[in-house]
């Protein structure tokens, strides 16, 4: 079993819909979570981080976390066609990241 | 604009030469990272060091290996290139004192050997 895992996608979605991204951890131990994005050729860049069981919000972008369930995922309120990229889970304790979901949104 | 720079950008060499792709970072940070990545996949850890003197091994480290002499730079060797290192390099680093923090990623090394 993989240390990361995300739905494999690809996710495709209308413009001004919600995107769901979702992760799977192993380690139970893990404490520091984060979601970076990767346009196709780019270096992937950070958008949200999550540490605490929960929602964490930052404007079009919530973060959840459940560490009962070892489970993190990224919503993305109102899909714009920037939006369209690689989403990628990582993990801090296990200097891993999943393998990523890409998402496009038609216009 | 992010502070880890890496370089050579693209780099297309023959088969059983050595190379060193260079990263070097200007905030400071004690942990560093080296991630190969081919087109439209996913991330692979090569080597990582926590500080100065501290490298340890990823999950393709076999035919390669780094050095961590100076806090802001943490190059990567391949001793002997072969056609299946052809791939994207991405050096990583981040504040080692906090979880608070995730990786600042360099714009990469697009690397053909043939």
């Amino acid at each position: 079993q993989k240390e990361v895992e995300q739905n494999s996608g690809p996710l495709s979605v209308p413009e001004g819909a919600i995107a769901s991204l979702n992760c799977t951890y192993s380690d139970r131990g893990s404490q520091s979570f984060f979601w970076y994005r990767q346009y196709s050729g780019k270096s992937p860049e950070l958008i949200m981080s999550i540490y605490s069981n929960g929602d964490k919000e930052d404007g079009r972008f919530t973060a959840q976390l459940n560490k009962a369930s070892q489970y993190v995922s990224l919503l993305i309120r109102d899909s714009q066609p920037s939006d369209s990229a690689t989403y990628l889970c990582a993990v801090l304790s296990d200097m891993r990241f999943g393998a990523g979901t890409r998402l496009t949104v038609k216009p | 604009e992010a502070d880890i720079y890496q370089t050579p950008r693209y780099l297309v060499i023959g088969t059983g030469k050595k190379i060193t792709l260079e990263c070097s970072q200007t905030m400071g940070h004690d942990k560093m990272y080296w991630y190969q990545q081919d087109p439209g996949m996913e991330l692979h850890l090569i080597h990582y060091s926590y500080g100065v003197n501290s490298t340890e091994k990823g999950d393709l480290s076999s035919e390669s290996t780094v050095s961590r002499i100076r806090t802001e730079h943490f190059p990567l060797t391949l001793e002997s290139a072969r056609p299946s290192h052809t791939s994207q390099y991405l050096c990583a680093s981040r504040q080692g004192y906090s979880g608070n923090y995730g990786y600042t990623f360099g714009s990469g090394t697009r690397l053909t050997v043939v």
